[in-house]
């Protein structure tokens, strides 16, 4: 299996609502990453975790949330969004390479189209 | 910092002929480089890296890359276009950050193969 999975698809939500985005992948990949891609423009990082753990937040607005309750899922709790939300968002993942995550290739899901009204 | 630059938004070419997709870097130090395609409404695919060794790096789906230290460029080619290969083509380049690596990606180049 070397897909990187994300549900759902599409997600329109009102400002007020709380969501949840999940991404799952079993390629035993120990770095997950969240990134936003707004239309035409490329992916900007926005959460890194490695083994589990929060390693890198690019300074993202705490009404989003992200969690990573196991080695397999990784998802993004939304709450409170703007319209200005509204993206492209992606996950990925990334192997180990002699037990350290490098960050050279990274697997990508299709992403969730978000839509905040 | 660590970044990269693609000069152009939008490369077109015909089918058969060979294409350039056009990349330099600003790096500190060895460059960690990469090559990433997006099909619509899809993720994106790695298609290469360079990261030491022969400056002429060969990927997924007959793409190469040259990387070219006096340049400072790693230019993504392909000898025969097809017009499948229309996408939007992301350089990207790895960061260390206090937290571990990042891979931080140019602004994107359309790439449009005409039959």
């Amino acid at each position: 299996d070397t897909e990187v999975t994300q549900t759902p698809k599409h997600l329109v939500m009102g400002m007020t609502n709380k969501k949840s985005l999940k991404c799952e992948q079993h390629m035993g990949h120990r770095a997950m990453y969240w990134y936003k891609q707004k239309a035409k423009k490329p992916p900007e990082l926005m959460f890194v975790y490695s083994y589990e753990k929060l390693s890198i937040n690019e300074s993202v607005p705490s009404r989003f949330s992200p969690e990573c309750p196991n080695s397999s899922l990784l998802n993004l709790h939304l709450h409170a969004l703007q319209p200005e939300d509204s993206a492209l968002y992606l996950c990925a993942s990334s192997p180990l390479a002699g037990g350290i995550i490098t960050n050279e290739k990274l697997f990508f899901g299709s992403g969730t189209q978000l839509s905040v009204l | 910092a660590q970044s990269v630059a693609q000069p152009e938004d939008q490369v077109n070419v015909a089918e058969g002929n060979p294409l350039t997709v056009k990349c330099t870097y600003s790096v500190s130090g060895n460059p960690y480089l990469f090559w990433y395609v997006q099909y619509p409404n899809r993720g994106l695919q790695f298609l290469l890296k360079y990261i030491t060794g022969d400056n002429l790096v060969k990927g997924s789906y007959g793409f190469e890359a040259e990387f070219n230290k006096s340049q400072t460029s790693f230019h993504l080619k392909k000898p025969s276009a097809l017009v499948s290969d229309s996408a939007l083509y992301f350089c990207a380049v790895r960061r260390r950050n206090t937290g571990g690596f990042k891979t931080i990606f140019g602004a994107g180049t359309r790439l449009f193969v005409k039959a």
